[in-house]
This record gives C-alpha cells, structure tokens and sequence, in this order.
C-alpha cells in the first residue's frame, strides 16, 4: 500500500499571510505514462472534497491561483498564498496509482 | 453540468441493511467508474473500491470485501452501494466520486 504522510495536520494562519503543507509518499507517484498522481484537495466543513490540484502541479477548473503545488516523485507541497476566510477547512493529499489512498488531513483555521 | 447526487440520511440499527443511491446527471454514465469514499465522524477520507460502469464488475478494497456492495442501474445512470449486517463501525458518510467529481455524500448513523 502507498501511504501518504501529511504535515502539519493543523495550521492556524492569519488571513493574507501564507501557508504550506507537506505530502510524502511511500514511494514514488510517478506513473509509467509519466503522469506524477498527486492530487490536492480541499473539504469544507459539511462539504464534499473539491478538487484544488491534479497530477501534481495542475490548478483544477475554477480555483484561483493563489494554490499552487510542486514536488518530486515522493515529496509534495501544496502552497496557499494570501490565505482568505473560504480557505478554510481540511485539505488532503491523495494519490490514484494502483488504487487511491488519501493523507490524514490538514486542517486550516484562521487566526 | 455534471453532477452525482446521493440518497439522504439513514438511521439503521445493527444487523440491518442499508442501500444509497448515487444519481450521476451531466455526463455518459458508462464512460467513467464509480468510485466509493467512506468518511468517518471526524475522520479522513478511505477508498471503499469502485465499479466499473460499462461492465459492473466491482472491485473491492481490503477492508470492504465482506459485507459491501456496489451495482449499478444504468438505464438510471445510478450506482448503489449496499451494506450487510451494519455495526456500529459503519457509522459514517459515504461518498461516491466520478474523480474529480463527488457526491454531496450520504449519513449513515448505526445505533441500537
């Protein structure tokens, strides 16, 4: 099984300033097609998850860019600049090599 | 525009069944597999399994091989996911997902 490692599992950031979460992987999420599977998402509370960031570096459709993510084949950083009130709630990496598994969560709050 | 929308909250008591519903609109229903999330109170999200929607072959993850259920109706262009014999375990919100599309998610509370 591919286990993803998330810190910190809670950040406390004053709105406008920045925050950065960690995924590491138990091995590597590089495809034989060459596709990195990680994929960033954002569960508000009472919602279902919302996907922010696919194959890793990818903005999905309608979230702003103030989201961004990088890493290498194992180590992964999602990147929320000027952080704002809709910007709350837990944010989970995941993967879909061999069969899906998500991190333990991150929980953002506000300051 | 797509969208899959599930069955409302349950109240089941252990040993009983319990089947959701998972409507996919906006889309081909047989182009994509349905997958299946289990969120438990307080919880992360776990990866049930998922089914493949052209030929209803499920596949199952480790921990969801006994008791769990998925089918479809395709002419409904709805999948199913049914639970055996609940336990106090089972207590949680179910989600079926068409990545990176997700349902609004299903309650499921199990309690004597």
């Amino acid at each position: 099984d591919i286990v993803l490692t998330q810190a910190p599992l809670s950040v406390s950031v004053t709105p406008g300033e920045s925050a950065s979460i960690s995924c590491r992987s138990s091995k590597s999420l590089l495809s034989s097609k060459g596709i990195t599977s990680l994929y960033w998402y954002l569960q508000r509370p009472g919602k279902s998850p919302q996907l922010l960031i696919y194959q890793m570096s990818n903005l999905a459709s309608g979230v702003p860019d103030r989201f961004s993510s990088s890493g290498s084949e194992t180590d992964f950083t999602l990147k929320i600049s000027k952080v704002e009130t809709e910007d709350v709630g837990v944010y989970y990496c995941g993967h879909r090599l061999e069969y899906p598994t998500f991190g333990a969560g991150t929980k953002l709050e506000l300051k | 525009q797509i969208q899959l929308v599930q069955s409302g909250p349950e109240l089941k008591k252990p040993g009983e069944s319990v089947k959701i519903s998972c409507k996919a609109s906006g889309y081909t229903f047989t182009d994509y597999a349905m997958n299946w999330v289990k969120q438990a109170p307080g919880n992360g999200l776990k990866w049930m399994g998922w089914i493949n929607t052209q030929t209803g072959k499920p596949t199952y993850a480790d921990d969801f091989k006994q008791r769990f259920v998925f089918s479809l109706e395709t002419s409904a262009s709805t999948a199913y996911l049914q639970i055996n014999n609940l336990n106090i375990e089972d207590t949680a919100t179910y989600f079926c997902t068409r990545f990176p599309v997700w349902g609004q998610g299903a309650s499921v509370t199990v309690s004597s």
